[in-house]
């Protein structure tokens, strides 16, 4: 069975711009989580999706945003870029998210963003 | 809010075994996970604990109690390739949903 894949692996981008990445979850797996990774933040949860809809979300600005597919793939955007938004962007998929059940989260190979 | 805690930087031997703890404060627990990340590699799942207690896998053991809100990781017959970041992560129950909240991890450095 395939991994998480994301895509891009790495962008460039300047102050100001705007950025789409891009994240296919495990087959079967319905549940998309984003997060930040910085080496002086670790790892900050950014929001998860289900079944289309954002069901919880990090402490980030609006500027941070995310939308998931009828087939489970989801992106995430960064609008009107900084320069502390330089960081891996990891996205873990899960099988299900529900009251009585815990999945375990599988990590894809992130999308390192620079920003100048 | 949520509050997680494991040491920055350790230092072992190859065959030794060590420990790295996790201590944390959250509301609405709903387990905890350990993973391990290879610099610039993505994070892997090694263990998962919701009640008090060992779960044993392989050279990997990992603990929790729940009352005093700590976890650790045993690592046993240490090898080179366990030198990574350890990340303590505890999921947290909110409304109808989770959200995992990371520890900063541990540098792991095994030394021949």
């Amino acid at each position: 069975k395939a991994g998480v894949t994301q895509t891009p692996r790495y962008l460039i981008k300047t102050r100001g711009q705007q950025v789409t990445l891009s994240c296919s979850p495990i087959s079967g797996h319905r549940s998309v989580s984003w997060y930040q990774q910085t080496p002086g933040q670790g790892l900050q949860f950014l929001f998860e999706y289900f079944s289309e809809t954002q069901r919880n979300k990090g402490n980030f600005p609006g500027r941070f945003s995310g939308r998931q597919f009828s087939n489970s793939r989801s992106e995430m955007n960064v609008s009107t870029l900084e320069l502390g938004d330089s960081a891996l962007y990891l996205c873990a998929s899960s099988l299900v998210v529900g009251i009585q059940r815990t999945d375990t989260q599988y990590f894809g190979p992130g999308t390192r963003l620079t920003v100048l | 809010g949520q509050n997680i805690d494991q040491p920055t930087e350790m230092t072992a031997t190859e065959g030794a075994i060590v420990q790295i703890n996790c201590t944390y404060q959250t509301s609405g627990f709903n387990g905890l996970f350990w993973y391990q990340q290879h610099a610039g590699e993505a994070p892997t799942f090694l263990s998962y604990n919701v009640l008090d207690g060992l779960e044993e896998k392989g050279r990997f053991s990992s603990f929790l109690s729940r009352s005093k809100g700590y976890s650790y990781l045993l690592l046993k017959e240490l090898q080179m390739k366990d030198s990574a970041s350890y990340l303590c992560a505890v999921r947290e129950r909110a409304d109808s949903s989770y959200k995992l909240i990371f520890g900063s991890g541990t540098r792991l450095l095994v030394r021949p």
